[in-house]
Formats: structure tokens, sequence, C-alpha cells
């Protein structure tokens, strides 16, 4: 079974700064996706950012950026010039490849990020 | 990508009785999920819904316990039975849909319920 491991419960970054959160993942598979999702406090869960497997390029949206070491099973999350509204709960999820799999998600326990104005 | 609006947002229920949650997408889908997400845990998958079959459910998760029903191909719910303190949870409808040339999966805002 895969599994996902985010180390740092708690982080904190100061406005305008670089941040970047963790993740490793365990899985025999070569084909996959990664996401990050943020949840605020409202509780709704927000996609980030994706990254398929296949792919060798880092997925990047905007100030978001991922960093996805294959072979290491390593996939970090950069946040660039953070902003007030990048506190959140952050949680790495990985998911199979085929539809046959049933597109379940397999997430991480979080990553509680505060910014500091 | 998709939106998910569910209902009701919020609930506190009594221990004994049931409530059952809806899940409403702006599109045709294949699969919904429903998770649930116990106070400052992460996410755990109840079971997958299928229109036109019956629900799959992970492991600690039972029908009798967590009915689920998918009438049509937009549309879903999940009962809570003979609830608990300790189902007092947050409960989320999940959708895989395409997006950006890929397959990703989108939430609803959840429905917190609490059980007295």
């Amino acid at each position: 079974a895969q599994t996902v491991t985010q180390s740092q419960p708690e982080m904190s970054v100061q406005e305008a700064e670089t941040v970047t959160l963790s993740c490793t993942y365990d899985t025999s598979e070569s084909d996959y996706y990664l996401f990050w999702y943020k949840q605020p406090p409202s509780r709704q869960m927000i996609l980030v950012i994706r990254q398929e497997a296949y792919k060798q390029q880092n997925a990047t949206e905007n100030r978001f950026s991922v960093n996805f070491q294959k072979a290491a099973k390593s996939f970090s999350l950069k946040i660039s010039d953070s902003q007030l509204g990048d506190a959140a709960m952050y949680f790495c999820a990985y998911r199979t490849w085929g539809e046959t799999s049933g597109s379940r998600l397999t997430f991480g326990e979080g990553t509680q990020l505060t910014v500091n104005p | 990508s998709a939106v998910i609006s569910q209902k009701p947002s919020r609930d506190i229920c009594q221990r004994g009785t049931s409530l059952t949650i809806q899940c409403q997408v702006d599109s045709q889908v294949t699969m919904m999920f429903w998770y649930r997400q116990q106070p400052g845990q992460s996410l755990t998958l109840i079971a997958t819904a299928n229109q036109g079959s019956e629900a799959t459910y992970e492991s600690g998760f039972v029908i009798d316990k967590f009915p689920i029903s998918r009438p049509n191909l937009t549309f879903s719910t999940l009962t809570v039975s003979n609830m608990s303190p300790e189902d007092s949870s947050i409960y989320l409808c999940s959708v895989a849909a395409l997006a950006g040339g890929g397959d990703t999966q989108y939430f609803g805002p959840g429905t917190r319920l609490t059980v007295l």
C-alpha cells in the first residue's frame, strides 16, 4: 500500500519570504499523480498543484512550485513571496494512475503553515 | 474543474440518531468519493460511489454504518447512522475530473458534524 509522510507538523514563514514544505511517499508503482492541497480554516480543500510522475519537469503554479525527485520519492512544495492568505494546513497526496485503481487519494498528515506579518 | 456543494454545512446531532449528507456536482462524473476528517487529523477515504452500482467501502467502514446512495451522475448522499460522539468529524465529498490535461480530484466544502 502507498504511504505519504509529511515530517513537518508545523512551519512558519515571514510574509514575502520563501518556505518549503516536505513530503515523501512510498510506492512500487511507476505511474502516479502527486498533489498538494491547501485547507484554510474554512476547511475547504483547495488544489494547489499537481504533478504527473512521468513528467520530469517540475510543476509550477504562480508562486507555488514543486521539487519532484522520483528516485528519492520526494515531493516538496515551495511557496515564494509568502502572503498572509497562504496560512493554512497543507496536505500532500498520492493517487494511482489508472482508472481501475479507483482514483483514491492517500494523504499525508499535513503541515500547518503560519505566515507572520 | 468541478463545482461541488454539500448540505448541510454543519449540524449538531444527538447520540443514536442518523444524518444524511448530500453532495451535488455541477457536471456529470463517474466516481464520487466520501472522506472523513477527524479533528486535527488528515483525510481518510470512507467509500467510492459509482452510479448504478454499490459503493466500495474502505477497511474499517461498513455499509450499515455509512450507507451511500448514488442515484445519478451528479448526486450522492452519505448517511451516518446510529451516531456516537466518535463520529464527530468533517465529512467531505470529492469527485475526479479532468483539468489541465490531467485527472484531478476536487472537494466539496465539507459538512462539520458534532455528535453530543
